[in-house]
């Protein structure tokens, strides 16, 4: 079945710092790739999304690749902020089988900004 | 637009009570979906409906919860009765399309059965 792999948390950053946090997936098919971010006390909203291979996401200064080659979609940005301080999450859409069109989540990492 | 509106915020219960969660999704969208998010497992999807027809419930839990949508703009999520792993937030999104558009998300309902 399909799966998403998210680098453990948390993750405690000083602002200005570069953040990077992983994802791998296993899925059939070619899916679409997703991070979604959730702020504290809120639903999650979609801050990016690839859905093919090589393809690029970027929102609000982070980015990510889709890396067909690796299975990967790892998250980034140059520098980060305090306001970036929420929990991150990646997710896939399975293009095909028995779970076409759901969103399987990663379990979240937790990312703090420290002033 | 308001964006998915979720009622209650939160919930506190003791175990088998019912509990009734209520979701109103985004004007013109057609995909409702449930989801459950606890530490232990992450987020779950539990059910979806398209139109107000129940499409996929495969990843209901157990016959104490059950889903409904009786109009376009409203929707249920009742556990009957309640147990205390059934602690935990739960989410309401909603889509105007399955498989392109992107789901937006309630602010969820955090649940806790004592």
């Amino acid at each position: 079945g399909n799966s998403v792999t998210q680098m453990e948390g948390p993750v405690t950053l000083s602002e200005e710092a570069f953040l990077t946090i992983n994802c791998t997936y296993t899925a059939t098919g070619y899916p679409s790739l997703f991070w979604y971010v959730q702020y504290p006390g809120e639903g999650l909203q979609l801050l990016l999304k690839a859905t093919k291979a090589d393809d690029k996401g970027s929102n609000k200064g982070f980015e990510a690749t889709y890396r067909k080659e690796t299975t990967s979609f790892h998250l980034e940005k140059g520098s980060v902020q305090v306001s970036d301080s929420a929990v991150y999450f990646c997710a896939l859409r399975d293009a095909g089988g028995t779970s076409y069109g759901k969103l399987t989540f990663g379990q979240g990492t937790i990312l703090t900004v420290h002033p | 637009d308001a964006g998915v509106i979720q009622s209650p915020r939160h919930e506190v219960t003791e175990m088998g009570q019912e509990v009734t969660l209520r979701c109103k999704p985004i004007s013109g969208h057609d995909y409702l979906f449930w989801y459950r998010q606890t530490m232990m497992r992450g987020l779950e999807l539990l059910i979806y409906f398209n139109n107000n027809v129940p499409i996929d419930d495969s990843g209901m839990p157990e016959d104490r919860f059950s889903a409904k949508m009786p109009n376009a703009s409203f929707s249920t999520l009742k556990i009957q009765p309640s147990e205390p792993r059934d602690s935990a937030v739960y989410f309401c999104a909603s889509s105007f399309n399955f498989d392109y558009n992107e789901q937006f998300f309630g602010p969820g309902t955090r649940l806790t059965v004592l």
